[in-house]
């Protein structure tokens, strides 16, 4: 079975704290995702990763960066936490090909930041 | 713009009841449409796929239906059981991108 595995479930931080969010897919997939996700707007993506090193911007990437050192680790980093950022963030991968794409997700991260 | 809307946004049924939840799609090119059932606090799990050309697909107490002309899916659930309460997301897969919907929350009462 495809495991998506993020580092923490539950995390408390303050404003202004550099935030980092780790996830670790142990299938060897390309692909990697960071989504959050908030009542009433649904997944909303912050960054994507086709490759390690290789990045690139979704539809919310503003206060955002990632890494992608390795191929099986895609880390989401909030420079500095902002009020606006609470929320449950969701690392997903993904199958190759466009014919049968299937995201496999981590737990989630809900993450607060007072 | 490609889109994926989800109808109802919430939906309260007794156990037992069945239900259909809607999903359509403006999205082109077309790949395939999944849906996907997520528990609270879960991160969401794949539930059936359809490809373009087929119409009706079965799992378990679930079925899916797609009409690639009107461009509208449903996933029909047979007689709901309490761990049927989760939110339901539609996605379609247009090459490699995937384009969410925001899901219809599903409660089942008993």
């Amino acid at each position: 079975d495809v495991k998506v595995t993020q580092s923490s479930r539950y995390l408390v931080k303050r404003t202004g704290e550099k935030v980092f969010l780790e996830c670790v897919q142990d299938m060897d997939h390309e692909n990697m995702f960071w989504y959050r996700q908030d009542p009433g707007l649904g997944l909303r993506l912050i960054y994507f990763s086709y490759d390690v090193k290789m990045k690139e911007k979704g539809d919310i990437p503003e206060g955002y960066s990632v890494s992608r050192e390795k191929k099986e680790r895609f880390s989401l980093i909030l420079e500095s936490a902002s009020t606006n950022q609470t929320s449950m963030y969701l690392c997903a991968s993904t199958t190759p090909g466009a014919g049968s794409t299937e995201a496999f997700f981590g737990q989630g991260t809900r993450l607060t930041v007072v | 713009k490609n889109q994926v809307e989800q109808s109802p946004q919430s939906l309260i049924i007794l156990e037992g009841k069945n239900c259909t939840l809607q999903c359509n799609y403006t999205v082109s090119p077309f790949s395939n449409l999944r849906w996907y059932k997520q528990d609270t606090g879960r991160g969401p799990v794949s539930l059936t796929i359809m490809t373009f050309s087929e119409n009706t697909k079965s799992n378990g107490r679930y079925t899916a239906t797609l009409d690639a002309d009107t461009k509208q899916s449903s996933l029909h659930i047979t007689a709901s059981q309490l761990s049927d309460s989760a939110s339901y997301i539609c996605v379609v897969v247009s090459n490699y991108q995937l384009i969410w919907g925001a899901g219809t929350k599903l409660i089942i009462k008993p």
